[in-house]
């Protein structure tokens, strides 16, 4: 079975950092991509960023409100994929998804993960 | 403000058909593939429609899609108190290198 699963979530305060890991199995990571998707409280889902894979040469893009603040990585032999996120803001507070955009079907995000919550506050 | 547009409320009595708008510009809709996303109440969001109207195995095809230059739809037949939900689009937008969302639309089955 596909599966992603998030972890590393929590209270943080404005300026700090957290990093979030996604843990993914019944696929091979290096195959694929790997997008955030994150989704603040009563709001709708916002794209994070997208992490390529191996024949893309690992690249990766991001939305303009993160970039230079959160950071994707991922770790093929350990089937997991990373958002660091640094100098969070309290508009960061949100529920982040690890999703996978599916190659086959032109990239749409076909599997999920359960979602981890980030609240960032004073 | 997202760059897809969707009407922020739909609503239909059960056995019609609802459909949803997704409006783009020339480099996302109107050059890349859109896929709809369904979520259910406390849920996490799934995948509804992908390639503009193609169902992933388990969709029923009471969903249906559609695109006509930069604009895209959902259609909704025969509608079922349990298709009460929140509905996406999304698009690659080749000039930001981004995936964009539409706002959402929040379905009600009066």
């Amino acid at each position: 079975e596909v599966q992603l699963v998030e972890s590393g979530g929590g209270l943080v305060q404005p300026g700090g950092s957290l990093r979030l890991s996604c843990a993914v199995s019944g696929f091979i990571l290096s195959d694929h991509y790997v997008d955030w998707v994150r989704q603040a409280p009563g709001k709708g889902l916002e794209w994070v960023g997208r992490s390529r894979n191996k024949d893309n040469s690992y690249t990766t893009d991001y939305a303009a409100s993160v970039k230079g603040r959160l950071t994707i990585s991922r770790d093929d032999s350990k089937n997991s994929l990373y958002l660091q996120m640094n100098s969070l803001k309290i508009e960061d507070t949100a529920i982040y998804y690890c999703t996978r955009p599916n190659i086959v079907i032109s990239y749409a995000l076909d599997v999920w993960g359960q979602g981890t919550t980030v609240t960032v506050s004073s | 403000q997202s760059v897809l547009t969707q009407p922020p409320s739909a609503s239909g009595a059960p056995g019609q058909t609802v459909t949803i708008s997704c409006s783009g510009g020339s480099s996302n809709i109107g050059s890349k593939s859109v896929s709809w996303y369904q979520q259910l109440p406390g849920a996490t969001p799934q995948l509804l429609l992908y390639n503009t109207d193609r169902r992933p195995s388990g969709v029923p095809d009471r969903f249906s899609g559609s695109k006509s230059g930069t604009s895209a739809s959902l259609a909704i037949s025969g509608l079922r108190s349990e298709d009460e939900a929140d509905y996406y689009c999304a698009s690659w937008d080749a000039s930001l290198s981004n995936l964009l969302f539409g706002g959402g639309t929040k379905l009600t089955v009066l």
